[in-house]
């Protein structure tokens, strides 16, 4: 199975800061690479597919990039909405699986 | 708009069954990849199963000879039949439709499967 791991697990950031959250994969995934935001008691929302598409809907401040192995996601001016745990995950081969998720809070 | 709303959730005892349902709207199942995602309290996210649009079906190993995944075509409807179930098994199961290179896109708000005696 690949092994998806994310840096740092929990980041505290001020209004405005640009963040950037690191995933990794065990192999290489190609860009099969794909980002959630999930916020406490709510579903998972998809961000970014292939590793730098933005789905529908989702603002251009979150960007990513990266193929084979290393991927970041880059959210470009933090707003008190994007205070969340976010999740990177590799479709390439089953099984899926997820990064533990990296949860981004108030400073 | 594409809507997905599982339902079935409850407490269930170690080694009952239960059936999760998924009802879509706004696409076609049968037309579409679907899959489930669990969450146990506290914890991130595991892809549990997957079905293609040709009836292919893919299952984590964890799960895998204990649950089901299959659709109802004629009411849009994606189901999960998970039997055997384990305390580890406690989970948010998120219904999810998968775009192939575009990933999974359209999330369900989830049901809870708790199971314990």
């Amino acid at each position: 199975d690949i092994q998806m791991t994310q840096s740092p697990s929990s980041l505290s950031a001020s209004v405005g800061d640009r963040v950037t959250i690191t995933c990794r994969a065990s192999q290489g995934i190609r860009n099969y690479l794909a980002w959630f935001q999930q916020k406490p008691g709510k579903a998972p929302k998809s961000l970014i597919y292939g590793a730098s598409g933005l789905h529908s809907g989702v603002p251009s401040k979150f960007s990513g990039s990266g193929s084979g192995t290393d991927f970041t996601l880059t959210i470009s001016s933090l707003q008190p909405e994007d205070f969340a745990t976010y999740y990177c995950q590799q479709y390439n081969s089953y099984p899926y699986t997820f990064g533990p998720g990296t949860k981004v809070d108030i400073k | 708009e594409v809507q997905l709303v599982e339902s079935g959730g409850d407490l269930i005892q170690p080694g009952g069954s239960l059936r999760l349902s998924c009802a879509a709207s706004g696409f076609t199942v049968s037309s579409n990849y679907m899959s489930w995602v669990r969450q146990a309290p506290g914890k991130g996210l595991e892809w549990v199963s997957l079905i293609y649009s040709g009836g292919s079906t893919y299952y984590a190993d964890s799960v895998k000879g204990r649950f089901t995944i299959s659709r109802d075509n004629s009411k849009n409807t994606l189901y999960l039949q998970m039997n055997s179930l384990r305390a580890e098994d406690t989970a948010v199961y998120y219904c999810v439709r998968f775009s192939g290179s575009y990933g999974f896109d359209y999330w369900g708000q989830g049901t809870l499967v708790t199971v314990s005696s």
